[in-house]
């Protein structure tokens, strides 16, 4: 079985300061793993994924992602945060050696609040 | 390319009535997923289509749930005999599904949310 948790239901940071969103998995073999953003009224939103190579993922809007196989975290990251980045965020994995499946599961989603 | 098209976009219904969301992806995307959406919850799979066929199914996917892609295009999610529980954001997104950088990258739907009363 796969699993995602996101110890985090919410994070405050203040514009213009680095921010964290936490996301650890569980998976019997290698992970896929992406981060979606959801926006009220809209669809989530692709941001990056992992799914080989390095473990220093670049993504949309300035985002990034770090993969750490010994600890099973994929932490999101940005330098720099803005207002326009507050939203909910989720991350999500797919085990690579799932027979076939192609079900993503989701973590229960932060929510990122970046003060003005 | 519009992305992909869901309606309803809000269904309000009275407990027992039937119910069927419409969902039209990607043109060039051969799988297509049903996931749903609580409350401060992330989305659960429910169902993936792979052209026509479906390939996966949940144990969420009761029995009155049914789901079909009868043409490899959009796809239709009904629920029969609807109940309270059922009240939640329903999903759809899909995916190419070759071995390009596009592979595993779903692409979602704004969603249809059901009320049931």
């Amino acid at each position: 079985a796969q699993s995602v948790a996101q110890p985090e239901d919410q994070v405050n940071v203040a514009e213009g300061n680095p921010l964290t969103v936490k996301c650890t998995y569980s998976v019997s073999g290698n992970p896929y793993l992406f981060w979606y953003v959801q926006y009220p009224n809209r669809g989530l939103q692709f941001l990056l994924k992992y799914i080989t190579g390095d473990n220093l993922v670049k993504g949309s809007y300035g985002f990034e992602a770090e993969f750490n196989k010994s600890q099973t975290s994929f932490h999101l990251k940005k330098p720099s945060a803005l207002v326009s980045d507050s939203a909910l965020y989720f991350c999500a994995v797919r085990d690579r050696s799932g027979a076939g499946s192609y079900q993503l599961t989701f973590g229960k989603g932060t929510k990122l609040s970046v003060i003005p | 390319d519009t992305g992909v098209s869901q309606n309803p976009r809000h269904k309000i219904t009275k407990r027992g009535q039937n119910v069927t969301f419409r969902c039209d992806p990607i043109s060039e995307h051969n799988r297509l997923y049903w996931y749903r959406q609580t409350l401060g919850q992330g989305p659960e799979f429910l169902t993936y289509f792979q052209n026509e066929a479906q390939l996966e199914k949940s144990r969420l996917l009761s029995d009155r749930f049914s789901a079909e892609r009868p043409k490899g295009s959009f796809s239709t999610l009904e629920i029969q005999r609807t109940e309270q529980g059922d009240s939640a954001m329903y999903l759809c997104a899909s995916s190419l599904g070759t071995g390009g950088s596009g592979a595993n990258v779903l692409t979602f739907g704004a969603g249809s949310r059901l009320t049931v009363l």
